[in-house]
């Protein structure tokens, strides 16, 4: 069975600091993979997804993440954090399930950011 | 752009109450999901629909219905609402055919007292 673990619940970085989200999975077949991010009062906005090829995925917002199959891991990581960062942040693997394309998801980092 | 719209932001239930969160997409997608996300837990399944009136159970469909009569449209259905059922609920939509294109509504928080 598919699962995602976000071994850290909180995290607080200061403005212009460096940021890794960590992400590991457990899915059997090669994983789609996916960061979401979520700011209050809002649904969830698709920062990336791997699907194939290049391990290193580029998303929206300066965000970028590492597949390693080996370690079973998607690591979320931006060079310089901005105030506007701060939200919760969920990874996730999908996976097909009777009929529809599924996604798994994390329990989630709450990301702080501090001038 | 592909619009998931929940039709209430907040609502406040009293136990035993059947309770309905509707959800309407508009952008002809086949597949729709509801979510029940908690601090701590994350996001969890409740169903999902791939068609019109087909239904699937997720992780944690006990306590919930989920009825797809038109295509747009998909709703959570609490048959008699309790207090451990008060959280946040996310509609989410996805075009299927292997496309995990998923668009999210904003959320209904159900507060069941």
């Amino acid at each position: 069975a598919q699962s995602v673990t976000q071994p850290d619940i909180h995290i607080t970085v200061s403005e212009g600091a460096s940021l890794e989200l960590r992400c590991n999975y457990s899915y059997g077949a090669t994983p789609y993979l996916f960061w979401y991010v979520q700011s209050p009062g809002q649904g969830l906005q698709l920062l990336l997804k791997y699907f194939s090829g290049d391990t290193l995925v580029q998303g929206i917002k300066g965000f970028e993440a590492e597949f390693k199959r080996s370690q079973s891991s998607f690591n979320l990581r931006k060079p310089s954090v901005h105030w506007s960062d701060a939200a919760e942040y969920f990874c996730a693997v999908g996976a097909y399930q009777t009929g529809a394309n599924n996604l798994f998801f994390g329990t989630g980092t709450r990301l702080t950011v501090i001038p | 752009d592909v619009k998931v719209t929940q039709s209430s932001r907040y609502l406040v239930k009293r136990t035993g109450e059947k309770v309905f969160l509707e959800c309407v997409q508009d952008m002809d997608h086949e597949n729709m999901f509801w979510y029940r996300q908690d601090p701590g837990l994350g996001l969890r399944l409740i169903y999902f629909s791939y068609d019109v009136k087909m239904k699937e159970k997720g992780d944690i469909p006990e306590g919930y219905s989920v009825s797809r009569e038109k295509k747009e449209r998909f709703s959570l259905i609490l048959e008699s609402a309790s207090t451990n059922q008060t959280s946040m609920y996310l509609c989410a939509s996805s075009p299927g055919q292997g496309d995990y294109g998923y668009t999210f509504g904003s959320g209904t928080r159900l507060t069941v007292v």
